[in-house]
């Protein structure tokens, strides 16, 4: 059974780009989180998604960063013209039900390092 | 906002030594869970603990709530050079719907 996949696992970007992170969720899962982390940092939670659903969007900046959980694929956080504070590990974490439902586990990729040049 | 807090930031011992990281929280919980993340990897969920409980151990883990205190600890008993790792504490965030972590305790055992 796979875990959760990210890709890329390294990304490198130059101020003014966009930034696209793709992260496929364990067989049968169908919650979504998105959590950076900077260096030497403890994990922020950005997103929760359920398919076609933004549940919690509590942690996402305003502006340039945007999600998105489709009925067919992997989920897609977004950065629009990133800039150097972006460069972060971006991690993404499954569940097959949401905490209140589930045994509250997550289940997190590799993540995947967005470097801003 | 940050709900746990783990203390102390880094904690450096020997082999066969045992590892105790210390946790504490804001909020009322129904349960706490530890993570443990190897470097440049993901989190690997460790163990889970409910608010009605009171330790709970798995192998050489051994994790105790105090929900008077808000705080938890995570033990590790005859450390090994493999458990060197950050670990964080996590609980939800208020509404419910995602997990919050802290800051982390590196831990650093050496042979």
């Amino acid at each position: 059974n796979a875990g959760v996949m990210q890709n890329p696992r390294h990304l490198v970007r130059r101020r003014g780009q966009e930034a696209r992170l793709r992260c496929s969720p364990m067989k049968g899962h169908s919650h979504v989180y998105w959590y950076r982390q900077l260096p030497e940092e403890g994990l922020k939670f950005m997103v929760y998604l359920q398919k076609e659903n933004i549940i919690d969007e509590s942690g996402m900046p305003k502006e340039r960063f945007s999600a998105e959980f489709p009925k067919e694929g992997p989920s897609i956080l977004r950065i629009q013209q990133v800039v150097r504070g972006d460069s972060a590990a971006y991690f993404c974490a499954s569940s097959p039900a949401g905490l209140p439902q589930g045994t509250g586990e997550l289940f997190f990729g590799e993540g995947s390092r967005l470097t801003v040049l | 906002s940050q709900q746990g807090e783990e203390d102390p930031q880094a904690l450096s011992i020997q082999e066969g030594e045992n590892a105790t990281m210390n946790c504490s929280y804001k909020t009322s919980i129904n349960n706490l869970q530890w993570y443990r993340q190897n470097s440049g990897r993901g989190l690997v969920h460790l163990i889970l603990i409910r608010s009605n409980e009171r330790e709970k151990h798995s192998g050489r883990l051994r994790v105790t709530l105090d929900t008077s205190k808000k705080s938890s600890s995570l033990l590790i008993t005859a450390s090994r050079a493999a458990d060197t790792a950050s670990y964080f504490c996590a609980t939800r965030n208020q509404a419910g719907t995602a997990l919050i972590f802290g800051k982390g305790t590196t831990l650093s055992v050496s042979s």
